[in-house]
């Protein structure tokens, strides 16, 4: 059962154009719901993460935007980079919970 | 700090043989966990650690063994190799409940023929 899913599967972007991944998933008690970055043959790491109570957050050029009533969160990359060119991952957590569940993940190429 | 360090890198495995994925951490965290990493299925939880001495099953653990005798450390133990298997395994840390914390190691590229 995938209780998180992601989209698009893979994204091609211009540079300076912006990238925006979707997540929706389906247990409402999840209240973690952070995203990783992997580049090829490394670990993910944690790139921003984001709790129920807010609608958005902003780190730099990366932001999510939250919706609860929707079921739904999203990862807007401003400005992309070709340094941003990666597999990015949503995940989500719930209270109890020891892990996240994560989503299939994006290939994201940004084209110079 | 070194982080979440993983050995080996590669390895290849013929069905039926046996291996243990090493991992180990020097943040003094007590959660740690294994995932595997399929092609269009993300990351999938197999078996987790709250402390020493105590685990727990994921959400694939079938194949699998964990122990955690030390804070350190938290080897993952194939006990008989399927081509089912073949994937790439990751190690994770993080401090007690903050998922903010948390680190990945590497990887650990499995292939069983």
């Amino acid at each position: 059962q995938q209780q998180v899913k992601q989209s698009p599967q893979s994204l091609i972007v211009q540079k300076g154009g912006i990238s925006i991944i979707n997540c929706a998933y389906e247990n409402t008690a999840f209240d973690y719901f952070p995203w990783y970055q992997q580049f090829p043959g490394k670990g993910p790491a944690l790139l921003i993460a984001i709790r129920p109570d807010v609608s958005e957050k902003k780190e730099g050029r990366f932001t999510i935007s939250f919706n609860k009533s929707a079921k739904q969160f999203s990862l807007h990359i401003m400005d992309s980079q070709p340094g941003d060119s990666a597999t990015y991952f949503c995940a989500a957590k719930g209270p109890g919970r020891r892990a996240l569940t994560f989503g299939s993940g994006t290939r994201l190429q940004v084209q110079p | 700090n070194a982080g979440v360090t993983q050995t080996p890198k590669f390895q290849v495995l013929k069905t039926g043989q046996s291996m243990t994925l090493q991992c180990a951490q020097d943040m003094n965290h007590e959660y740690m966990s294994w995932y595997r990493q399929d092609p269009g299925m993300g990351l999938r939880l197999i078996h987790y650690s709250v402390g020493a001495g105590i685990t727990d099953q994921g959400e694939v653990p079938n194949g699998y063994n964990v122990s955690r005798s030390t804070t350190e450390d938290f080897p993952l133990r194939l006990l008989s190799a399927a081509p089912s298997q073949t994937s790439v395994y990751f190690c994770a840390s993080r401090e007690g409940a903050n998922l903010d914390t948390q680190y990945f190691g590497p990887g650990t590229r499995l292939t069983v023929l």
